[in-house]
């Protein structure tokens, strides 16, 4: 089946220390989503490629960072992690940039920072 | 810039009870609009979509939603609910204008008594 996978699932860090997480899909998709989702809040995006076109939001803090070498893969990294930055990391594709293209979600990267 | 209110946090039902969760968004111009469903644990998996036409759009797991443009509203109904509907469940909008970027609202967590 054509999907989007995330690894690991859990990924434990200690405070500053770099972390990178992965992102793949099969569905051949143009757009790739990065969201975070902290405890019992909404999913809040951070960034998304459209093709090699980076695109950041404006809140977005500078600790983050996305590298997208390929259309399948998509990775995450966070220079220098927070206490504040444990939640889940979700990943998301979608066919194009329109509205009307269903994103379709990983299951998500726990992260916990010690 | 587009907004999404979920007013209910939690919502407790029994089984085989009918369900509505409400959700009031702000756009300045014809949304799409999104019902998406997170188990613990897990990333997000769409319900459905509202785009155009018929106001009365059915889902996948038995759900529905009606869109109704003068209350700014897309409640998310089901008849009669299972024990595997124990959720949460987020409200989305997307913005045409802004590069299908999805924003969502603060999610309503559904539990299910026996």
């Amino acid at each position: 089946d054509a999907m989007v996978i995330q690894n690991p699932r859990y990924q434990v860090t200690q405070f500053g220390k770099p972390v990178t997480l992965s992102c793949s899909q099969t569905l051949n998709h143009n757009v790739m989503y990065w969201y975070q989702q902290k405890s019992s809040q909404a999913p809040k995006l951070l960034f998304h490629y459209y093709d090699k076109d980076f695109n950041n939001e404006a809140d977005t803090p500078d600790n983050f960072q996305s590298r997208r070498p390929n259309t399948s893969f998509c990775f995450l990294d966070i220079r220098s992690p927070g206490l504040g930055d444990a939640a889940m990391y979700l990943c998301a594709t979608s066919r194009g940039r329109s509205s009307y293209n269903e994103q379709f979600f990983g299951p998500g990267t726990r992260l916990t920072v010690l | 810039a587009q907004s999404v209110t979920q007013p209910d946090i939690h919502i407790t039902v029994s089984e085989g009870a009918s369900l509505e969760l409400r959700c009031n968004y702000s756009y300045g111009a014809t949304p799409y609009l999104f019902w998406y469903v997170q188990s613990p644990g897990q990333g997000l998996q769409l319900l459905l979509k509202y785009f155009s036409g018929d106001t009365l759009v059915q889902g996948i797991k038995g759900f529905e939603a009606e869109f109704k443009r003068s209350q700014s509203s897309f409640n998310l109904r089901k008849p009669s609910v299972h024990w595997s509907d124990a959720a949460e469940y987020f409200c989305a909008v997307g913005a045409e204008a802004a590069g299908n970027k999805l924003t969502f609202g603060g999610g309503t967590r559904v539990l299910v008594k026996p």
